[in-house]
């Protein structure tokens, strides 16, 4: 099955600690995003990344890292510098050539911080 | 001000009510428009999208856009408990890039 998957589901860390959400697809797109999603504020662009080896900043950047080093990945790393992390995660990856609205999203991970 | 706002509601109605979900914006720039439906704990699923003013029908929904007032709206009829879910408006510019709204959380009770 074509899809993008995200793990863990749920992710438990310590304050101070460094922590990396996985997102990968097999849709073959060339472009993939993050997004963080608290309550009441929608979808939050931290990230996005249009080829392999090629990444922008999206609206909430700080305290956050990527890499793309293979077109199917695109890994988040959640710094101890990100002042509220917790927060429910989202990739989604799209077409480059395709429409701009077939953004595929994957089921989340949700981050909680303590 | 943000780019896109969105009532965030609750909205709790009873089955069978037409439902309306709207966003308004402020980015003349943006030329697409989407809304997405995101169940509890899972990833957003498109629901439509449109490029232009006007109307667009599939099924119980109906998207609207009015550049002109910069508003868009979702319209649900006939709703069912199934529909219970967050609704995302989402808009687009840039090449790649979607500004989301804040979502409205629809209850839809027998």
């Amino acid at each position: 099955d074509g899809g993008i998957t995200q793990s863990p589901k749920y992710l438990f860390r310590k304050e101070g600690q460094n922590v990396t959400l996985s997102c990968e697809q097999n849709l073959n797109h060339d472009a993939m995003y993050w997004y963080r999603q608290d309550p009441g504020q929608g979808l939050r662009l931290i990230y996005y990344s249009q080829i392999v080896n090629d990444f922008q900043k999206g609206d909430i950047a700080e305290g956050y890292s990527v890499s793309r080093e293979k077109k199917e990945s695109f890994p988040l790393t959640v710094t101890s510098a990100q002042k509220n992390p917790t927060a429910f995660y989202l990739c989604a990856s799209r077409d480059r050539q395709g429409p701009l609205y077939e953004q595929y999203f994957g089921p989340g991970t949700r981050l909680t911080v303590t | 001000q943000k780019e896109v706002e969105q009532d965030p509601g609750p909205l709790s109605v009873p089955e069978g009510a037409i439902v309306s979900l709207n966003c308004t914006y402020s980015n003349s720039a943006f030329q697409y428009f989407m809304w997405y439906r995101q169940y509890s704990r899972k990833g957003p699923e498109l629901l439509m999208y449109t490029y232009s003013s006007g109307n667009k029908e599939d099924g119980r929904f109906t998207a609207q856009v009015d550049k002109s007032s910069k508003y868009i709206s979702l319209f649900i009829r006939d709703s069912q408990p199934s529909d219970s879910a967050t609704y995302l408006c989402a808009m687009g510019a840039s090449y790649g890039k979607l500004t989301f709204g804040q979502g409205t959380i629809l209850t839809v009770h027998p």
